[in-house]
């Protein structure tokens, strides 16, 4: 198994520009979580979805943040507009079930000049 | 309050000691608690899980949990210097969120 997959793996972008985030997740895996990473607030939850639907967006900071989980091989987390605040590194973790751990893919580093 | 907390450190021990790592979480219907271990650069990498009180062992490692005090501890034994990384709580909350501490930072001296 290839592992979850996110791209690009870089990103560098100008403040107002929309910014798209792809996970390819494990097959079979039926929970998908999105997380941020920054120094100064460590991993922050900001969504995750089971068997493609949303169950859980309060971490998600603002309204210009929106994820989507098509089908169960894909999903987006979008920035529009782009703000240097928002520059991490963004995780894509997902799992088999709710109760074991979750596999992270090699996340997105997000550059907003 | 934090959901889960853990000392930023940094942790220093020498090599072939014994690193002791701490969490406690507030959720007290939180079922499941793991550890992972995160290089600088890398993403976190599952390495233990618990979900009964008292100790789990897997090689060098060993999970301890203690959902009385809301506490779940890892020690790690006979610390290499490929150890050195920071370290990540996890706890899984009633609603089945995904909850991460900020990480305790551990270096190994050989």
């Amino acid at each position: 198994d290839a592992g979850v997959i996110q791209s690009p793996r870089h990103e560098v972008t100008e403040m107002g520009q929309e910014v798209t985030l792809r996970c390819k997740p494990i097959s079979g895996h039926d929970y998908l979580f999105w997380y941020r990473q920054t120094m100064m607030r460590g991993l922050e939850l900001l969504i995750y979805f089971n068997n493609n639907v949303p169950i859980d967006d309060s971490g998600m900071p603002e309204d210009r943040f929106s994820a989507k989980m098509p089908n169960a091989s894909f999903s987006t987390l979008k920035i529009q507009p782009s703000e240097p605040r928002d520059s991490a590194v963004y995780f894509c973790a997902t799992g088999r079930g709710s109760f074991y751990g979750y596999t992270f893919g090699s996340g997105t580093r997000l550059t907003v000049v | 309050q934090k959901e889960v907390e853990q000392n930023s450190g940094p942790l220093s021990v020498p090599e072939g000691a014994i690193a002791s790592l701490n969490c406690t979480y507030s959720d007290r219907g939180s079922q499941s608690f793991f550890w992972y271990r995160q290089y600088s650069g890398k993403s976190p990498e599952l390495i233990m899980f618990i979900y009964s009180n008292g100790d789990k062992e897997d090689g060098r490692f060993t999970a301890q949990l203690n959902k009385a005090s809301q506490y779940v501890s890892l020690l790690i034994r006979d610390s290499q210097p490929s150890d050195s990384a920071t370290y990540l709580c996890a706890v899984k909350g009633t609603g089945n969120q995904f909850y991460f501490g900020t990480g305790t930072s551990l270096t190994v001296i050989p």
